[in-house]
């Protein structure tokens, strides 16, 4: 069932909109970004990854932006759908680090 | 598609116990990871392991913490001595090369301590 956490932030939706879902980190040497989805009771699915020498990157429905001057990264998921509800996770990591470091969560809820 | 898979789903362990959370990586896999989190909050890096040793741990990962990888397929995280603060989802992940690829979990082990 659905798990109680933290507040994570809550981004609603009508279903057919755009979502943009946007991450902060902290970390200059970050080099690879990774968007997580995790459902209720599963582990995170991975969505879409962009190197640091990209500012944008695009899959099926999703596109990552990557601002490194800001250090800001976002996921827009395009005419979002009810499957797409899920809290979605940033992830970054560094060359020289083995270690993916994920962000805070945000959790999509898709209204009918 | 080949996935990552944990067992068991839940364990419900008493305080001070050993347990041993299981995970089959993704066969071609080379790099093997143990995550947590707690009640749905964020995903926290336990350790690395590549080439049989561990290559990085957090804070989180002291004395009480062990992996092994005892047979070439399968990657365990053992407990020691369980606390009430162990109580978490334990992901386990895998990658395949060194560098820029993704890591791929699986769906957990619940452990509850009580």
């Amino acid at each position: 069932g659905e798990s109680v956490g933290l507040h994570l932030p809550t981004l609603s939706v009508q279903e057919g909109d755009n979502s943009i879902i946007n991450c902060a980190y902290s970390n200059s040497a970050s080099d690879y970004f990774i968007w997580y989805k995790q459902e209720s009771g599963k582990g995170p699915q991975f969505i879409i990854d962009i190197r640091s020498n990209m500012d944008k990157r695009q899959g099926q429905r999703v596109t990552v932006l990557l601002n490194k001057t800001v250090k800001h990264l976002s996921l827009q998921i395009a005419a979002t759908q009810p499957g797409d509800s899920a809290v979605y996770f940033c992830a970054e990591s560094s060359s020289g680090t083995y270690k993916y470091i994920f962000g805070t969560g945000t959790r999509l809820k898709v209204l009918a | 598609e080949p996935e990552v898979t944990q067992t068991p789903s839940h364990q419900v362990t008493q305080m001070g116990q050993e347990v041993i959370l299981r995970c089959v990586p993704i066969s071609n896999h080379l790099y093997f990871y143990w995550y947590r989190q707690i009640l749905g909050q964020k995903v926290e890096f336990l350790v690395s392991f590549y080439n049989n040793e561990i290559s990085e741990k957090s804070e989180i990962f002291d004395d009480q913490f062990s992996v092994e990888r005892p047979d070439g397929s399968n990657f365990t995280l053992k407990i020691r001595s369980t606390k009430l603060e162990d109580s978490a989802m334990y992901f386990c992940a895998s990658k395949t090369w060194t560098g820029y690829s993704p890591l791929h979990f699986g769906n957990g082990t619940r452990l509850t301590v009580t």
